[in-house]
Order: structure tokens, then C-alpha cells, then sequence
């Protein structure tokens, strides 16, 4: 039972315009989400994050929106550049201890590439 | 400077051995964790230790045993390995229980052959 999911494998879009990667939960007592990039043979990298009590946070070109009535957060990258190309994990956490303590829970990816 | 570091990064060995992954962190992080992610490319969580104390351990066969000799160690060992437990096996470290994200080191390929 996954309870993140990343819907589309893979996205490729041209260099300047924008990124949208999407992710979808279904549990709702996560209240803290983030994304990570991976490039191949590395370990995933933390990007940006957010809690549920926000719906939008932004980092330079990273934007992460988030919409808990549609348990669906995106990640927005302007602009695009080709070293943006990775896979990007969706991940979301809940509780601040018990047996929940720090665990995340990964979507499978989405590979973007980057056009030049 | 290495944050965390994996050993070894590729792995090969034979059906019923018994092998080891070694992983340290050198951010003074209170929590580490044991990642598998599989053929379908979700990560999974294994094991997470906060100050050498296992606090959580999801359903792992009992093949799979972390060890944390100090809290910047979290090693893992794995009896009579079968095929199935090909993988990249993923180490990681962070402060806060993991609200602040983690360090990942960058991975132990093992092929079971």
C-alpha cells in the first residue's frame, strides 16, 4: 500500500520553462513533506520542504505547493535548467516521536530531463 | 569531506552468505537510518536509530540486523542472503527526528547472485 505516490515516471521539458513535478498521499495525518534530487550513483539530496500548515514555499527557482483538501503536493522549477536533470523523490512525514519518529515515506520518482 | 559515508559501494556475493554495510556520519546528527530501495525505485525504510537506540524497525526479516556501536555508527548486517535482497541500500543521518530532511550517504549496490 503506497501511501505516496509520483504518478508520472518521467518528465522532459525545455531549458527556461517551467517544471511542474506532482505527488499525491493518501494518509492524511503526514504533516510535514519534502523533496529530494538524486542523481544517478549518489544518495537522494534534500531540496525543500514544507509543513501542512502552509500551502506554499519557495527557494530560489523551487517552489513547493501544497493542497491538503487534494492531499497533492508539486514541486515547481523555474527556470529550468539541464543540470536539473535527476530523479525527484516526493517524501512525507508525521508525528514528532513514537514509532513514527523521523520516518519518511518515499514516492518512486520522477525522472526529469532538461533540454537544452 | 565525506557527511556520510557508505562501505562498501558495490557488493556482489553469492546466494546463503552473510555480508555486512558499514555507514558513519560526521554531522553530529542524533538519528540514523537503514533505506532499501527496491526494483520498482521506492525507498523504503529498514531501521532508524536515534542515540544508538532502535527506534524503529519496519517489517524486516530477522536476516537483516543493525548494529550502532556509537551514534555516528549504523551498520548492517545481513544473514544467508537470498536473491531477493538485491538492492540499493541507502544510509542516512539527520537532527530532529528527520523534520529538517536528511544526509544521505550514496548508496551500497548489492547483487545476490
Amino acid at each position: 500500500d503506497q501511501q505516496v505516490k509520483q504518478n508520472s515516471p518521467s518528465l522532459s521539458v525545455q531549458e527556461g520553462r517551467i517544471s511542474i513535478l506532482n505527488c499525491d498521499y493518501t494518509n492524511s495525518m503526514f504533516d510535514y513533506f519534502l523533496w529530494y534530487k538524486k542523481y544517478p550513483a549518489e544518495g537522494p539530496t534534500f531540496l525543500i520542504s514544507i509543513s501542512s500548515i502552509k500551502d506554499k514555499n519557495e527557494d530560489g527557482r523551487f517552489t513547493v505547493f501544497l493542497n491538503k483538501s487534494a492531499k497533492h503536493l508539486s514541486l515547481h522549477i523555474v527556470p529550468s535548467q539541464p543540470g536539473d536533470s535527476a530523479v525527484y523523490f516526493c517524501a512525507a512525514s508525521y508525528g514528532a516521536g513514537g514509532t513514527s519518529y523521523g520516518k519518511l515515506t518515499f514516492g518512486q520518482g520522477t525522472i526529469l530531463t532538461v533540454h537544452p | 569531506d565525506t557527511a556520510v559515508s557508505q562501505t562498501p559501494k558495490y557488493l556482489v556475493t553469492q546466494m546463503g552468505n552473510d555480508k555486512s554495510i558499514k555507514c558513519e556520519q560526521n554531522l553530529g546528527h542524533d538519528t540514523m537510518y537503514w533505506y532499501k530501495q527496491d526494483s520498482k525505485k521506492f525507498l523504503k525504510i529498514m531501521f532508524s536509530y536515534n542515540n544508538k537506540e532502535l527506534i524503529i524497525n519496519e517489517t524486516v526479516p530477522n536476516r537483516f540486523s543493525p548494529k550502532s556501536p556509537d551514534k555516528a555508527h549504523l551498520n548492517l548486517h545481513i544473514n544467508s542472503l537470498e536473491l531477493g535482497d538485491s538492492a540499493v541500500y541507502f544510509c542516512a543521518s539527520s537532527q530532529a527526528g528527520g523534520k529538517v530532511g536528511y544526509t544521505f550517504g550514496s548508496g551500497t549496490r548489492l547483487t545476490v547472485v
